[in-house]
């Protein structure tokens, strides 16, 4: 049972451009949705979170937004760089201090220059 | 520097030999975890741990064993490995009730189960 469900394996996009990643969730009990970026040959890192009491959360370039009605969340990259491009992995946790993380399947982000 | 190591980066074995995959981290954190990552599947939760001789179960724990002694490392053991092990494995790390689950990932390490 995925609780947590990124459907699209992939993504291509003009440099420039705004990317947007997408990410569904089931258990209503999520209530902090963080955003990992992952490139070839290394561990995910962090990228930005959102707590369920905001709707969206910004970070230079990175923007996340949650709809908790839809169970939906996505991250949008505007502009986009080649940089960019990474395995992008959304995660949900049942508040902030159990310590249990739920990661979507991942999303391929490629940025064409 | 802060950081999650991990070793070895790269293994190949045969099916039944057991083997360790060591984690460390030196930011004093109280959560370890494992995750294995598979195409399609994303990073699924092996085993956790929120401290020192606490552990539990994540959602694929079937064939490993893990066990955190101290509190900077976090050893994952496959006592008898099969095929369907093979896998890119990930430790994380992170502070514990401190109002974020940023966790702090390590390089991985790609296992091979022949």
């Amino acid at each position: 049972d995925q609780q947590v469900k990124q459907n699209s394996p992939s993504l291509s996009v003009q440099e420039g451009r705004i990317s947007i990643l997408n990410c569904d969730y089931t258990n209503s009990m999520f209530d902090y949705f963080l955003w990992y970026k992952k490139y070839p040959a290394e561990g995910p890192t962090f990228l930005i979170s959102i707590s369920s009491i905001k709707d969206k959360n910004e970070d230079g370039r990175f923007t996340v937004f949650l709809n908790k009605s839809a169970k939906h969340l996505s991250l949008h990259i505007v502009p986009s760089q080649p940089g960019d491009s990474a395995v992008y992995f959304c995660a949900a946790s049942v508040g902030t201090s159990y310590g249990k993380l739920t990661f979507g399947q991942g999303t391929i982000l490629t940025v064409h220059p | 520097e802060a950081q999650v190591t991990q070793n070895p980066r790269y293994l190949i074995t045969v099916t039944g030999k057991k083997l360790t995959v060591t984690c460390s981290q030196n930011m004093n954190h109280e959560y370890m975890s494992w995750y294995r990552q598979d195409p399609g599947l994303g990073l699924r939760q092996i085993y956790y741990s929120m401290n020192v001789e606490v552990t539990d179960k994540g959602d694929v724990p079937e064939g490993y064993k893990v066990s955190r002694k101290e509190k900077r490392n976090f050893p994952l053991i496959l006592e008898s490995p099969s095929p369907n092990q093979t896998s890119l494995y990930f430790c994380a790390s992170s502070l514990m009730g401190q109002g974020s689950m940023t966790q702090y990932f390590g390089p991985g390490t790609r296992l091979l189960v022949l």
